[in-house]
């Protein structure tokens, strides 16, 4: 299994919603990422998770939570989202923190009315 | 500020003949880099990765060059086809910033039959 499984690969919520993003691995990384992507433009760091441990926040704002119950998931707490949080937001895993391949998942669509 | 960006925005070439995508980034302390493909509504798919201590590195129709003295990285793609008509992205890892892994803005490739 070589994959990084996210869902939903669509959202739409409107700004006083709770909702949450999930992500799945099944490699044994001990690393793992939420990146932010708008349309056209390279994807940006939010949050980086070390051996289940938050390691680097982006300075995220607070309406962004992440959480890492175990080594395989990750998911991506969104509360009192603003229409600007619209973008594509992608989930990745490496085997460790240090320089090797990040694998990336196919990330939700999400859109914030 | 320091960054990992791209020459051209967008490249046409025809189908068959091979494409070139230039990267420049500013951070000598950089040691590990990574293309990406990136299709419509996909996640970045990883291409190809080459260390520091490495001048060129080939996988199958590509080939990535690094010239550490101008801190230039660039994408060969031998006999394109219109399945590679995407989005490409570099990427920088700074071992010194715990594995952050820093994208340039992309280059959009188009291959025309």
């Amino acid at each position: 299994d070589t994959e990084v499984t996210q869902t939903p690969k669509h959202l739409v919520m409107g700004m006083t919603n709770k909702k949450s993003l999930k992500c799945e691995q099944h490699m044994g990384h001990r690393a793992m990422y939420w990146y932010k992507q708008k349309a056209k433009k390279p994807p940006e760091l939010m949050f980086v998770y070390s051996y289940e441990k938050l390691s680097i926040n982006e300075s995220v704002p607070s309406r962004f939570s992440p959480e890492c119950p175990n080594s395989s998931l990750l998911n991506l707490h969104l509360h009192a989202l603003q229409p600007e949080d619209s973008a594509l937001y992608l989930c990745a895993s490496r085997k460790s923190p240090t320089n090797e391949k990040l694998f990336f998942g196919s990330g939700t669509q999400l859109s914030v009315l | 500020g320091e960054s990992v960006g791209l020459h051209l925005p967008t490249l046409s070439v025809q189908e068959g003949d091979n494409s070139i995508i230039n990267c420049a980034y500013s951070n000598s302390a950089s040691d590990y880099f990574i293309w990406y493909k990136q299709e419509s509504g996909k996640g970045p798919q990883f291409i190809i990765d080459i260390r520091s201590n490495m001048d060129k590195r080939q996988g199958q129709r590509v080939t990535v060059l690094l010239n550490k003295t101008v801190k230039h990285l660039s994408l060969q793609i031998a006999a394109t086809q219109p399945g590679d008509s995407a989005v490409y992205f570099c990427a920088e890892a700074r071992y010194n910033q715990g594995g952050k892994l820093i994208f340039g803005q992309g280059t959009e490739l188009s291959v025309k039959p």
